[in-house]
């Protein structure tokens, strides 16, 4: 089935430190590719995209490159701030007929950024 | 631009009891709607997505038994039942046009069991 794997469960920075949080997939078609920002007590918030090989999605600061030779779509920030602190969720999209598109998430990965 | 709401915010369930739950959209130009679920470890399953009023779909899942209908083109409804651990309920909307296909949560109902 499709599926997706985050490696990191939990992440500790320092404020300005780069960041990578790894995302890999499986599925059998050709899926898009999101990761989603959660912060306490809200629900999940769309940070980016991608869609084809190779493309780049980014959004405030983060960016990842979808990769469809090894399967990846990792996370990364160049300069993490305190206000990063959140869970970050990978997510694969797949066309579904009848039924719209499904979200099948990776466990999340949660950032504590320090000051 | 918030476009979905959900009520209750959050509920304590009496174990046994079932427990109604309505998300609302307040842009009906998206027929694509959907419910997740979190659960205490914090992951995130898809339960149904129903695009027309009228339409209605049932789940058992490990933990809860589902009932989802699609009541208006602006209103979908979640009944759960049988809950033996607390969960937080989304629901979401499928955006599309303008090249972009994405769907958006909404803030959730957390169910706690008493």
């Amino acid at each position: 089935g499709d599926s997706v794997t985050q490696t990191e469960g939990q992440v500790a920075l320092s404020e300005e430190d780069f960041l990578t949080i790894h995302c890999n997939y499986s599925a059998s078609g050709y899926p898009a590719l999101f990761w989603y920002v959660q912060y306490p007590g809200e629900g999940p918030q769309f940070l980016f995209r991608a869609s084809r090989d190779k493309e780049k999605g980014s959004s405030r600061g983060f960016e990842a490159t979808y990769n469809k030779e090894t399967t990846s779509f990792h996370l990364q920030k160049a300069s993490v701030q305190e206000s990063d602190s959140a869970v970050y969720y990978c997510a694969l999209g797949l066309m579904q007929q009848g039924t719209g598109s499904k979200l099948s998430f990776g466990k999340g990965a949660k950032l504590t950024v320090s000051p | 631009v918030t476009l979905l709401e959900q009520n209750p915010r959050w509920r304590l369930v009496p174990r046994g009891q079932a427990v109604n739950l309505r998300c609302i959209l307040k842009n009906s130009q998206y027929p694509w709607m959907s419910w997740y679920q979190q659960d205490l470890q914090k992951q995130l399953q898809w339960l149904f997505t129903l695009r027309s009023p009228g339409d209605k779909e049932v789940k058992s899942l490990p933990g809860a038994d589902y009932l989802a209908t699609r009541v208006t083109d602006t209103e979908l409804r979640l009944q759960v039942a049988n809950m033996s651990q607390g969960r937080t309920l989304y629901c979401t909307c499928r955006v599309t046009g303008g090249g972009q296909d994405t769907q958006y949560f909404g803030p959730g109902t957390r169910l706690l069991v008493l």
